[in-house]
């Protein structure tokens, strides 16, 4: 079992709908929580960061992380175009710096 | 603020050749630097964690002696594939963390696609 699942898609929405992302997780020890994105043959940027459970609002961003389910999502809404793009769930522990990355997400967002 | 660059963002050599790519933290130092590799439509897989001044700690299944990771200052560390086979064409993308304090956040390079012929 991977430490990070998470859907590959693509998940493809029509340009205003609400996108919902997730990834679930095996190892209770992570704390921080990550979603990154990366568009095509670029580096990964940060887009939220949030530590244990709870619920983190950035524009139109919106991350939860519900650690008694191990399960974590990000809400993007009103979806445009250029938020096409692949969708990282990241998450590490306390104390050490390795950070575990999920597969990644394939979103369109068709205008 | 926390702009990491890669160079040279692309590279195409010839089997047998050995390749240097360079990370930068542009505008913070960077304590540990990680560097990456990615295949298409795949997650990032760690290769290797440096910190500055001393030797870098290679993940499982990653030849220390093929990839060479050289973090000599605070504010680049380079990667060199030695010996490169097709089998190494992939992305490889750095990033850099500022140690310490509560997010020991990472910031990424734009990546380097190298592709051995």
């Amino acid at each position: 079992q991977k430490e990070v699942e998470q859907d590959p898609g693509p998940l493809s929405v029509p340009e205003g709908a609400i996108v919902s992302l997730n990834c679930t997780y095996s190892n209770s020890a992570f704390q921080y929580f990550m979603w990154y994105r990366q568009y095509s043959r670029k580096g990964p940027e940060l887009l939220m960061y949030t530590y244990s459970s709870g619920n983190k609002e950035d524009g139109r961003f919106t991350a939860q992380v519900d650690k008694s389910s191990k399960y974590i999502s990000l809400f993007i809404r009103d979806s445009q175009p250029s938020d096409s793009a692949t969708y990282l769930c990241a998450m590490k522990g306390t104390g050490g710096f390795k950070t575990i990355f999920g597969a990644g997400t394939r979103l369109f967002v068709k205008a | 603020g926390a702009v990491v660059s890669q160079h040279p963002s692309w590279v195409i050599c010839k089997s047998g050749t050995s390749v240097k790519i360079e990370c930068r933290s542009l505008d913070f130092q960077a304590t540990t630097m990680f560097w990456y590799r990615q295949f298409p439509k795949q997650s990032l897989m760690l290769m290797a964690t440096s910190n500055e001044g001393s030797k870098a700690t290679y993940e499982q299944g990653v030849e220390k002696d093929k990839f060479l990771i050289n973090h000599a200052s605070l504010t680049l560390s380079t990667l060199t594939v030695t010996s490169a086979h097709p089998e190494d064409s992939s992305f490889y993308i750095c990033s850099a963390s500022l140690a310490g304090g509560l997010r020991d956040e990472q910031f990424f390079g734009p990546g380097t696609r190298l592709t051995v012929l």
